[in-house]
């Protein structure tokens, strides 16, 4: 049962380098999320996903983007990456939109 | 919009003492509520959800929370604080109508010896 995987778990990043987050999960969950966990704010939502096919903003989506590849996976992307986006990344999933999420380990972002 | 408000981002019981965590929650209908754990470098586990079936809801770990519609209110409780208690704590919104799920600012409990 792996249930949320991400890779990495680590990356150092150069200011304005791109780089791409894996999410996967083998729980045949409808929905899935990309969070971002920095000190004293809690996990914001960055972009979530209903269902294969469909992606909306959070309430910080600027500076990402996402793909929902197939229902199993939830990609999140840099373009370029900058220093504000150091951050400890999480990805979720859930069965539906009143059911609780299942996390990954998260990845520790660092952009130098 | 809908939200979740953690009061005090940092609490300090003694073991032994009772724990209490609060969340506020902002919301015209009834929401679906959750409460979370974080250890060290590991991602989130659920301690128990609100999904209107009963007010009082217990969890894992001795956890309890318990909804309040006239206050807004949906603070964890734990009569009996262990050092394994230590840890930060989230509660979290399923935003009505929408697939949106929101999270508090958190709160880092520490258990003093």
């Amino acid at each position: 049962n792996a249930g949320v995987t991400q890779t990495p778990k680590f990356q150092v990043l150069k200011t304005g380098q791109s780089m791409t987050l894996q999410c996967a999960q083998d729980m045949n969950h409808n929905s899935m999320y990309w969070y971002r966990q920095d000190p004293g704010m809690g996990l914001r939502l960055i972009y979530y996903s209903a269902s294969e096919g469909t992606t909306d903003k959070g309430e910080v989506p600027n500076g990402y983007n996402v793909s929902r590849l197939n229902k199993r996976e939830f990609s999140l992307r840099l373009e370029s990456a900058a220093p504000s986006q150091t951050s400890v990344y999480f990805c979720a999933s859930r069965r539906d939109k009143n059911t609780e999420a299942f996390f990954g380990q998260g990845t520790r972002l660092t952009v130098v | 919009a809908q939200s979740v408000t953690q009061l005090g981002s940092h609490v300090s019981v003694s073991e032994g003492a009772l724990v209490l965590l609060r969340c506020n929650y902002s919301s015209s209908v009834p929401p679906y509520l959750f409460w979370y754990v974080q250890y060290p470098n590991q991602g989130l586990q659920l301690l128990l959800k609100y999904t209107s079936a009963a007010t009082l809801v217990k969890g894992i770990n001795g956890f309890e929370a318990e909804f309040k519609k006239s206050e807004t209110s949906f603070h964890l409780t734990k009569p009996s604080a262990h050092m394994s208690d230590a840890a930060e704590y989230f509660c979290a919104v399923s935003v009505s109508g929408t697939y949106k799920y929101i999270f508090g600012t958190g709160t880092r409990l520490k258990v003093l010896a």
